[in-house]
């Protein structure tokens, strides 16, 4: 099975810090995928990579960067945190195409951060 | 844009009953792929159900199936003979058929089951 790991279960940072949530998927999926999930709103798709050093920016990429300069890394970045990005945040990632199923999403665990 | 709705935020129903879940989504697009993910309370987003625009045939898998009705733009989720375990969120995606493979999530319905 694929594995999506997300290197922090629970964050604690304080307003202005630089945040780094770092995800790994070790099935070489080509797409990968940082989500914001927050209750009564589901999950809203910050920024996600089709491809190594490529990115598009989601609903809601303000106040985030990412990188993902190897296959299986994507990191999510918040330059200088703020209160109002507390939340949880789900990495996923999918194979792509040409095979069925290659669309379905894997997810982590997510990361829970807070923003003091 | 899509958009995707699910109107009840919170279910509840007794072990080995049935219940359904609601979803409806807007999109001019005509091909399209719809899912039901779970997520337990240990936070792990699993794929349960997955439908293709394009099949008339509603998916099942196992005690899980879907009613798509595409004109209504519905598309809800059926557990039958629901187990302790099914207790979890339930979030209702869309995603496009071309381009980027990108899911647009509903609100979420949480769903316990009761013994």
């Amino acid at each position: 099975d694929v594995k999506v790991t997300q290197s922090s279960r629970y964050l604690v940072k304080r307003t202005g810090e630089k945040v780094f949530l770092e995800c790994v998927q070790d099935m070489d999926h080509e797409n990968m995928f940082w989500y914001r999930q927050d209750p009564g709103l589901g999950l809203r798709l910050i920024y996600f990579s089709y491809d190594v050093k490529m990115k598009e920016k989601g609903d809601i990429p303000e106040g985030y960067s990412v990188s993902r300069e190897k296959k299986e890394r994507f990191s999510l970045i918040l330059e200088s945190a703020s209160t109002n990005q507390t939340s949880m945040y789900l990495c996923a990632s999918s194979l792509g195409t040409g095979v069925p199923g290659a669309n379905v999403l894997t997810f982590g665990a997510g990361s829970r951060l807070t923003v003091l | 844009a899509q958009t995707v709705t699910q109107s009840q935020p919170e279910m509840s129903v007794q072990e080995a009953e049935t219940v359904t879940l609601s979803c409806t989504y807007d999109t001019s697009e005509n091909n399209y792929y719809l899912f039901w993910y779970k997520q337990p309370p240990s936070r792990q987003m699993i794929l349960v159900i997955r439908q293709e625009a394009y099949k008339q045939q509603n998916a099942t898998e196992n005690r899980f199936s879907v009613n798509f009705q595409k004109a209504a733009k519905s598309f809800s989720l059926k557990i039958s003979d629901s187990q302790l375990g099914d207790t979890a969120m339930y979030f209702c995606a869309f995603m496009k058929l071309q381009g980027a493979q990108k899911l647009v999530f509903g609100q979420g319905t949480r769903l316990t089951i009761n013994p």
